[in-house]
């Protein structure tokens, strides 16, 4: 079964201060993977999507993520962070095969604060 | 844009009451789903649907159904709400069964069980 691991719960940073949110997979195929956004009390808004292609994926927002099959790695990166930026960030595995196709596996979360 | 409403943001409920939350995509999209958000756990499927009365079971179903005779509408039901079903209920959907697709989600009900 496919599984996502964030290994940080929890990043602060400073404003203006470079970011890279860690993403690991498990996954038997070729994965699709998202990055999402949920501010405080808030759904889930989309950043960014790997299907296939250039592996260096850019997203809305300034965040780009990087998709490294060696590595099973989809980390979010982005080089200055604003303090709108506080957020939590999901990572996800798109199921597409068998019984689940269509299922979205998610890791645990990474809440990011932002000092001024 | 895609529009997905969920018909509270806040619910409070006694335990045994038979809870439903509602969920309405503006988009004709086939496919929806009904996760549950917890701390530290991140989210986790409980029903999707891929079409008008079809339904199948995720990660976490027990103690949950789900309703769909609309294609843009799509309830999750708690039949005798306990104290463990606190927790944030988010709504998603996506365009076309079969197709590696973006979910889009709603706000979420914050469900509190008393």
């Amino acid at each position: 079964a496919q599984s996502v691991t964030q290994p940080d719960i929890h990043i602060t940073v400073s404003e203006g201060a470079s970011l890279e949110l860690r993403c690991n997979y498990s996954y038997g195929a070729t994965p699709y993977l998202f990055w999402y956004v949920q501010s405080p009390g808030q759904g889930l808004q989309l950043l960014l999507k790997y299907f296939s292609g250039d592996t260096l994926v850019q997203g809305i927002k300034g965040f780009e993520a990087e998709f490294k099959r060696s590595q099973s790695s989809f980390n979010l990166r982005k080089p200055s962070v604003h303090w709108s930026d506080a957020a939590e960030y999901f990572c996800a595995v798109f199921n597409a095969g068998g019984t689940s196709y269509g299922k979205l596996t998610f890791g645990q979360g990474t809440i990011l604060t932002v000092h001024p | 844009d895609v529009k997905v409403t969920q018909s509270s943001r806040y619910l409070v409920k006694r335990t045994g009451e038979k809870v439903f939350l509602e969920c309405v995509q503006d988009m004709d999209h086939e496919n929806m789903f009904w996760y549950r958000q917890d701390p530290g756990l991140g989210l986790r499927l409980i029903y999707f649907s891929y079409d008008v009365k079809m339904k199948e079971k995720g990660d976490i179903p027990e103690g949950y159904s789900v309703s769909r005779e609309k294609k843009e509408r799509f309830s999750l039901i708690l039949e005798s709400a306990s104290t463990n079903q606190t927790s944030m209920y988010l709504c998603a959907s996506s365009l076309l069964a079969g197709r590696k697709e973006t979910q889009y989600f709603g706000p979420g009900t914050r469900l509190l069980v008393l």
